[in-house]
């Protein structure tokens, strides 16, 4: 199984600063790797898919880059609502395997 | 627009069993690849079965937590996925969400509680 180690955990930021979210595959996923975005009470909500490709109406401040191993989503200019849960997925071969989250909070 | 809606979760005794239901549109449903995820009280997500098109066998995959006591189903003529559970375990509680991987990635179902207590 393909495990995914999503970093970190948490982190705190402030409303207008740049945020990085990491996850590493145990082995090469290609590109076929997601970015969920789930708040409290909701379903995941999704943000990217192929590693880089923005899901419609997502806003231009969440960018995914990676290939391989590696990837990376970042928020730029992190706003209130912003404030969740985001999870890596990789979902090229069975099973799919998840990040374990990363809990973005306010300062 | 791609809808999935899960229904049938409920609060189940360890030992007994539960079906699933998701139902789908939006999408052509007898292409797709359908699965199952689940969502522990803990948050952790955990890829659950999957089930291939007609022209790929109907075939099946599980995780290994489930394997043997869960059974994906589909039926294409109502655009429904199924998730038979059985001898479930307290560990099986979590939210049950219905995916469906389509060309711009998963997509997901409100997802359906499923509570394992005695």
């Amino acid at each position: 199984d393909t495990v995914m180690t999503q970093s970190p955990a948490s982190m705190s930021t402030s409303v207008g600063e740049r945020v990085t979210v990491n996850c590493k595959a145990s082995q090469s996923v290609g590109t076929v790797v997601a970015w969920f975005q789930q708040k409290p009470g909701q379903s995941p909500k999704r943000l990217i898919y192929l590693a880089t490709n923005r899901h419609t109406g997502v806003p231009d401040r969440f960018t995914g880059s990676g290939f391989g191993r590696d990837f990376t989503l970042t928020i730029s200019n992190v706003e209130a609502e912003d404030l969740a849960v985001y999870y890596c997925l990789q979902y090229g071969s069975i099973p799919y395997t998840f990040g374990a989250g990363t809990k973005l909070e306010l300062k | 627009e791609v809808q999935l809606v899960e229904t049938g979760g409920s609060l189940v005794q360890p030992g007994k069993s539960l079906k699933l239901t998701c139902a789908t549109s939006g999408f052509t449903f007898s292409n797709a690849w359908m699965h199952w995820v689940r969502q522990s009280p803990e948050k952790q997500l955990e890829w659950v079965a999957q089930i291939k098109a007609k022209s790929n066998n109907y075939a099946t995959y599980y995780a290994e937590s489930v394997k043997g006591r869960f059974t994906i189903s589909r039926d294409d003529s109502k655009s429904s996925v199924y998730l038979q559970m059985n001898s479930l375990k307290e560990e099986d509680t979590a939210i049950y969400y219905c995916t469906w991987r389509g060309p711009l990635g998963p997509y997901w179902g409100q997802g359906v509680m499923v509570t394992v207590s005695s």
